[in-house]
């Protein structure tokens, strides 16, 4: 079985402060992790993913996300938020050795305040 | 290169009607994935079809239907319209499909359809 967490529904942060998006997941072997976001009214849009390789990932937009084995998280980040990056953002995740689906979190609000 | 076309944009319907969505992928995507989102449970699977043949199925009723052509474009239908079907249904393109090679998946705005 595969899961995700968004343990944060809401994250608020001011423009220009450091970001923190957190995502935990679940699978039997290994993981493929995905970052997307939503903008109101709008689909999903790919920011970046894990496969293999380096932990740190880094993504559209100046996103970057960093990858923990011991602790099963994909904790998504920026060093200097921007207003424009209010928005939902969706943690996902599918396990390497089978054929499904993705499995997304429940998504984070974030908001960033002038 | 044109993305992901879902038509309609917003659809009213009454509960007991049926309703069928549209989904054009991007050119030279074989496979389209149908998401439901609801503030209350997130997005949920409702399956994948690559090549005309359905190659994963959420955990959905048999009202929830769909089919591809072989112009990879993708139709899902539902019957006997709930209340509870009420959502922002999106569907996902991608080259390989989702077991594939990982190319992400790319989302159309969605459909909106409420059910009164």
């Amino acid at each position: 079985a595969q899961s995700v967490a968004q343990p944060e529904d809401q994250v608020n942060v001011a423009e220009g402060n450091p970001l923190t998006v957190k995502c935990t997941y679940s699978v039997s072997g290994n993981p493929y992790l995905f970052w997307y976001v939503q903008y109101p009214n709008r689909g999903l849009q790919f920011l970046l993913k894990y496969i293999t390789g380096d932990n740190l990932v880094k993504g559209s937009y100046g996103f970057e996300a960093e990858f923990n084995k011991s602790q099963t998280s994909f904790h998504l980040k920026k060093p200097s938020a921007l207003v424009s990056d209010s928005a939902l953002y969706f943690c996902a995740v599918r396990d390497a050795g089978s054929a499904r689906q993705l499995t997304f979190g429940s998504g984070t609000q974030l908001t960033v305040l002038p | 290169k044109a993305g992901v076309t879902q038509t309609p944009r917003y659809l009213i319907k009454t509960r007991g009607q049926q309703v069928t969505l549209s989904c054009s992928p991007i050119s030279g995507h074989r496979s389209v994935s149908w998401y439901q989102q609801t503030p209350g449970q997130g997005l949920q699977f409702l399956f994948e079809y690559f090549s005309e043949t359905q190659r994963n199925k959420g955990n959905f009723p048999g009202r929830f239907s769909g089919r591809q052509f072989s112009n990879s474009r993708s139709e899902m239908n539902v019957s006997t319209l709930e209340l509870g079907d009420s959502a922002l249904y999106l569907c996902a393109s991608s080259r390989t499909g989702q077991g594939g090679d990982n190319s992400p998946l790319h989302f159309g705005n969605g459909t909106r359809l409420t059910v009164t």
